[in-house]
């Protein structure tokens, strides 16, 4: 079975300062991990996933396969970045391919 | 065109009513999906059609009775529904099915049932 936590339901943060969303994951086989936003009024979205590598709108994400975790990261938040963020998992193998399990979601309030 | 629409947005519906849920892509995507959202809470995966084909049904009631008519659209037909039913209904869809392809979510079909 495939599961994501995220501990904490409520981040609030002033502007400027680091932020980092914590992910961990249970999955005994080699997982593929995400990170959705979903803003105010708007459809849920893909931010990053582990495989790309890539920063986006400054956030970043590395996957500890020794601590199970992905958290989400960025030095020094912005107020546009205010969102819920869910951590999701997508399993291997033809019966798991593609199916995301959530996390429970972290709401992000960053305060001017 | 790169969304994923629904319609209708609100759906409001009585215990004994029928009621269809219609999703459409014209990306392409050969994977289409069904996630129910209650308040609060994180999507929760309802079925997974692969080429038009069923692939998932994560232990659904039978009163949510999915179509795929064509690669473009796929629809949930609601019957008898609970109260507790009532929710955020998501689609989303993907190039393929496999691991590591990206969803596209729709914006929803918020859902009450009265």
């Amino acid at each position: 079975a495939q599961r994501v936590t995220q501990p904490e339901k409520l981040l609030s943060v002033f502007k400027g300062a680091p932020v980092e969303l914590k992910c961990n994951y249970s999955y005994s086989g080699s997982p593929e991990l995400f990170w959705y936003v979903q803003y105010s009024r708007q459809r849920l979205q893909l931010l990053l996933r582990h495989i790309s590598r890539e920063s986006i709108k400054g956030f970043t994400a590395d996957l500890n396969k020794g601590e199970t975790s992905f958290h989400l990261k960025k030095p020094f938040a912005q107020e546009e970045d205010s969102a819920m963020y869910y951590c999701a998992l997508s399993g291997e193998g033809s019966n798991a391919g593609n199916m995301l399990t959530f996390g429970g979601g972290t709401r992000l309030m960053v305060k001017p | 065109d790169t969304e994923v629409t629904q319609t209708p947005k609100h759906l409001v519906m009585g215990m004994t009513n029928k009621k269809s849920l219609k999703c459409e892509q014209h990306m392409g995507h050969r994977a289409m999906y069904w996630y129910k959202q209650k308040a609060k809470k994180p999507p929760e995966l309802m079925f997974v059609y692969s080429y038009e084909k069923l692939s998932i049904n994560e232990s659904v009631p039978s009163r949510f009775s999915p179509e795929c008519p064509n690669s473009s659209l796929l629809n949930l037909h609601l019957h008898a529904l609970q109260p507790e039913d009532s929710a955020l209904y998501l689609c989303a869809s993907s190039q393929e099915r496999g691991q590591g392809y990206e969803q596209y979510f729709g914006p929803g079909t918020r859902l009450t049932v009265t």
